[in-house]
């Protein structure tokens, strides 16, 4: 069975920093490109950062370029989320997705397949 | 960014009916779009990929469809276990987007 399990999340005031972990179980991590996506309270979702399975390209939204940082260790199955200087319309319900691909007749198109159940975050003075 | 447009936002539906949403893109993304079911105080769940390609062991009454710039997704005939918010998202670009969402309700 597959399982993703996020941690780490919790009342931060703004301006602090947070480090969320998403611990994976059930597949081969290390295959996977993995994805942070959240979801503010009784809004939609959105994706925040992206990393390839060897760690050769990583994406991060406008949103959270430059303060935060995604890192992964292949060797522990494991996927992270460094935040910093976290403002309040960073509060939200983060989830951890893994990525696979379709191979459309050789053009690869992208899906989140696997999510995890989330890790509040909530940034409050 | 590409912009994904749902409507409606909400429809209300009786178990049974045939429900039909959909997502328009800003710019076209060929079939690079992909729908997700989300219960509340749950995970998303993916329902579609590639616009028309059915996720392992979701039920088949799920279908989408479409190319370009407009998708559908039609629920054939709805569950009780269907009333949720659908989201779509495209994944031809980074920043990889969502659409607002289309809640079902009852």
């Amino acid at each position: 069975e597959v399982q993703l399990v996020e941690s780490g999340g919790g009342l931060v005031r703004p301006g602090g920093s947070l480090r969320l972990s998403c611990a994976a179980s059930g597949i081969s991590f290390s295959s996977y490109s993995m994805n942070w996506v959240r979801q503010a309270p009784g809004k939609g979702l959105e994706w925040v950062a992206s990393i390839t399975s060897t760690n050769d390209y990583i994406y991060y939204a406008d949103s959270v370029n430059g303060r935060f940082t995604i890192s992964r260790d292949n060797a522990k199955n494991s996927l992270y989320l460094q935040m910093n200087s976290l403002r309040a319309e960073d509060t939200a319900v983060y989830f951890c997705a893994t990525e696979e691909y379709y191979d459309s007749r050789g053009t690869y198109i992208s899906y989140f397949d696997y999510w995890g159940q989330g890790t509040l975050v909530t940034v409050s003075s | 960014d590409i912009r994904m447009t749902q409507s409606p936002p909400s429809l209300s539906a009786s178990v049974g009916d045939r429900v039909i949403m959909t997502c328009r893109a800003s710019q076209t993304i060929s079939t690079f779009l992909n729908w997700y079911q989300q219960r509340p105080g749950k995970a998303p769940r993916l329902l579609i990929y590639a616009a028309s390609n059915l996720q392992s062991g979701v039920p088949s009454r799920f279908s989408g469809s479409g190319s370009e710039k407009d998708f559908t997704l039609t629920i054939s005939s709805l569950q009780s276990d269907d009333f949720a918010t659908y989201y779509c998202q495209q994944s031809y670009f980074t920043p990889r987007t969502f659409g607002q969402g289309t809640k079902v309700e009852i």
